[in-house]
């Protein structure tokens, strides 16, 4: 069985402060792992995905398979930052958007 | 290109009444997913469809639901006999399936929000 975990629920930081969303996951294969975000009154929408490394909003992620972790980094956090965090995983590299989700961080940036 | 639509935003329904969701996808994607969140838990998947097939329904209950993605009109996510513990958001994604599943992205809808009294 494959599973996600998001052990924070909340996470408050200062604006100019680093910021990290934390995410495990167990699955015995080759995991596709990807961070939704949902701002608030907006629908829930792709951030990044492992497999594509790049950064978003100045925000990465590295796929660490030894910790079976994938979490959410970015340096400097901004006050549009706040919003619900999201990691999913894909566990077979054919099963389209079968997705298993944490659940959720919601990320408060402080002036 | 309005994005995933789902109707109602929100239901309320007694106990024992039918649900329907609707999904209709974005313009162009012929894959439908529908996933549900229980309060203070992440969304679970439920079903995966086609147009006119069922791809997958693994986390679809046994009993009382059902999904359908007709060659015409929306995707609907039937409850019959709603209880208490269905209360929940629902929500519908699609994606186009035309590349493979590493560039492949699903779009999400804002979700109904099912309450049962």
């Amino acid at each position: 069985a494959q599973r996600v975990t998001q052990p924070e629920k909340l996470l408050s930081v200062f604006k100019g402060a680093p910021v990290e969303l934390k995410c495990n996951y167990s699955y015995s294969g080759s995991p596709e792992l990807f961070w939704y975000v949902q701002y608030s009154r907006q629908r829930l929408q792709l951030l990044l995905r492992h497999i594509s490394r790049e950064s978003i909003k100045g925000f990465t992620a590295d796929l660490n398979k030894g910790e079976t972790s994938f979490h959410l980094k970015k340096p400097f956090a901004q006050e549009e930052d706040s919003a619900m965090y999201y990691c999913a995983l894909s566990g077979d590299g054919t099963s389209y958007g079968k997705l298993t989700f944490g659940q959720g961080t919601i990320l408060t940036v402080h002036p | 290109n309005a994005g995933v639509m789902q109707n109602p935003r929100h239901l309320v329904r007694r106990r024992g009444q039918e649900a329907r969701l609707r999904c209709s996808p974005m313009k162009g994607h012929s894959h439908v997913y529908w996933y549900r969140q229980l309060p203070e838990e992440g969304l679970k998947f439920m079903v995966y469809l086609q147009k006119e097939n069922i791809i997958d329904e693994s986390g679809m209950p046994k009993e009382r639901f059902s999904a359908e993605f007709p060659k015409e009109g929306p995707s609907i996510l039937r409850i019959q006999q709603v209880v208490r513990g269905d209360s929940a958001a629902y929500f519908c994604a699609s994606s186009r399936r035309s590349q493979t599943w590493r560039n492949e992205k699903l779009f999400f809808g804002s979700g109904t929000q099912l309450s049962v009294l």
